[in-house]
């Protein structure tokens, strides 16, 4: 069964620091990996995901994840935090056939002034 | 327009009664799914259908049935709400046929609460 730790339920960093949110997860094979951003009062929205090739993965808003089997990571960066970053963030995963979807819980990023 | 839309967007409720929660999609996509929100603990699959005729249970179905009236169309009913069954749900989508890479798209989510 597959499964998504991500550490931290919430991370606080000043304006214009770097991000790092962390994701760890659990899986027999390689899987297919997301991060999702859920703004208040919002439904979910894809940031970025990573299927095959480079392990390196932009999306949208600045923010890029690499993937890291070796580590079975897929931890979320974005140089220079803005203050409309301020939102949950959730990391997933799907098996190979799109299917599986498992979410990790959360981790709440706060933007400080 | 929305691509996925629920409704009611708020719901408050009384325990024991029945009620349902709607959502539909203007996307085309062959699959959806009903996931529950709670604090700390991310989103947990309710129920999924791949197609019309294909409904199943995700990791957290008891308590709930689902209806996929269409294509475009896919309802959760709590048959007897409980005070545990307050939540925020969302319904998603995804297009298996064009995508098999399993995106999900979900709608903006239903805020329950059961008195």
């Amino acid at each position: 069964a597959q499964s998504v730790t991500q550490l931290g339920s919430h991370v606080s960093v000043s304006e214009g620091a770097l991000v790092l949110l962390r994701c760890n997860y659990s899986s027999s094979v390689p899987p297919y990996l997301f991060w999702y951003v859920q703004y208040p009062n919002q439904g979910l929205q894809l940031l970025l995901k990573y299927t095959t090739g480079a392990t390196l993965v932009k999306g949208i808003n600045g923010f890029e994840a690499e993937f890291k089997k070796s580590e079975t990571s897929f931890h979320l960066t974005k140089p220079s935090a803005h203050m409309s970053d301020a939102a949950e963030y959730f990391c997933a995963v799907s098996d190979r056939r799109g299917q599986n979807f498992v979410f990790g819980p959360g981790t709440r990023l706060s933007v400080l002034p | 327009d929305a691509d996925v839309t629920q409704t009611p967007r708020n719901r408050i409720t009384k325990t024991g009664k029945r009620i349902m929660l709607e959502c539909s999609q203007t996307k085309g996509h062959d699959r959806m799914y009903w996931y529950r929100q709670d604090p700390g603990l991310g989103l947990r699959l309710i129920y999924y259908s791949f197609d019309v005729k294909d409904i199943n249970k995700g990791e957290i179905s008891d308590g709930y049935s689902v209806s996929r009236q269409a294509q475009a169309k896919f309802s959760l009913s709590l048959e007897s709400a409980i005070p545990n069954q307050t939540a925020l749900y969302f319904c998603a989508t995804s297009d298996w046929g064009n995508d098999r890479e399993g995106t999900q798209y979900f709608g903006p989510g239903t805020r329950l609460l059961v008195l």
